[in-house]
């Protein structure tokens, strides 16, 4: 059973279009998280959700929009991609915001062209 | 701003030799500093954390030593095999707040 599983692992786009990442968890957590790691394998925090709530935005341009229908589920919605938006793209979970049991998915690899 | 300092960026160690990586970090209200492992294809997980209250942590063959004072943290693996080959990353945090990730080491271990 994946704790915190990620689709699709791979997606390569064109510039211009719209995508979307899905990520969910059954660990029971309520705290959820998007993260971008960069080609030298940077770690970045983009958004967290507590309980469908967002309670981080970093900055990130507005065209990327998380959503969380429940506290089981946050997706990634990137609007008009970018050739720098290329990048791994990590869900994670917590039990709290930064608590026990930090829990990451496999990843999302976005290649766009 | 690097609010926590990790090196060296990559590092080649022999099988059965120890392997070392240091972060340095200087909010002293840093709490919690966790060691996260990744292997290609794969996010980050867990290998060992540790609080300021202790100065080492030893899980196995992974050792984290903490020096409160110098403000800096290192993983030691010893008895480094080749299926340790992976991406480390060091990140500290403070209760409740977020995890500031190093720049991670890429450690190869040589058969």
């Amino acid at each position: 059973d994946t704790a915190v599983s990620q689709t699709p692992k791979y997606l390569v786009t064109q510039m211009g279009n719209d995508k979307s990442i899905k990520c969910e968890q059954n660990l029971g957590h309520d705290t959820m998280y998007w993260y971008k790691q960069d080609s030298k394998k940077f770690l970045k925090i983009m958004f967290s959700y507590n309980n469908k709530e967002l309670i981080i935005n970093e900055t990130v341009p507005n065209r990327f929009s998380p959503k969380s229908p429940d506290k089981a589920h946050l997706n990634l919605h990137i609007n008009s991609l970018e050739l720098g938006d290329s990048a791994v793209y990590f869900c994670a979970s917590s039990q709290q915001p930064w608590g026990y049991g930090y829990t990451f998915g496999s990843g999302t690899r976005l290649t766009v062209v | 701003q690097q609010q926590v300092k990790q090196s060296p960026q990559s590092l080649i160690v022999q099988k059965g030799g120890i392997s070392i990586i240091n972060c340095a970090y200087e909010n002293t209200a840093f709490d919690y500093f966790p060691w996260y492992q990744q292997f290609p294809g794969k996010g980050p997980a867990l290998l060992i954390a540790i609080r300021p209250d202790v100065s080492e942590k030893k899980e196995g063959r992974f050792t984290i030593s903490f020096n409160k004072s110098a403000k800096q943290f290192s993983l030691h693996i010893m008895d480094s095999q080749p299926g340790d080959s992976a991406t480390y990353f060091c990140a500290a945090s403070y209760t409740g707040n977020q995890f500031y990730f190093g720049t991670g080491t890429s450690l190869t271990v040589i058969p």
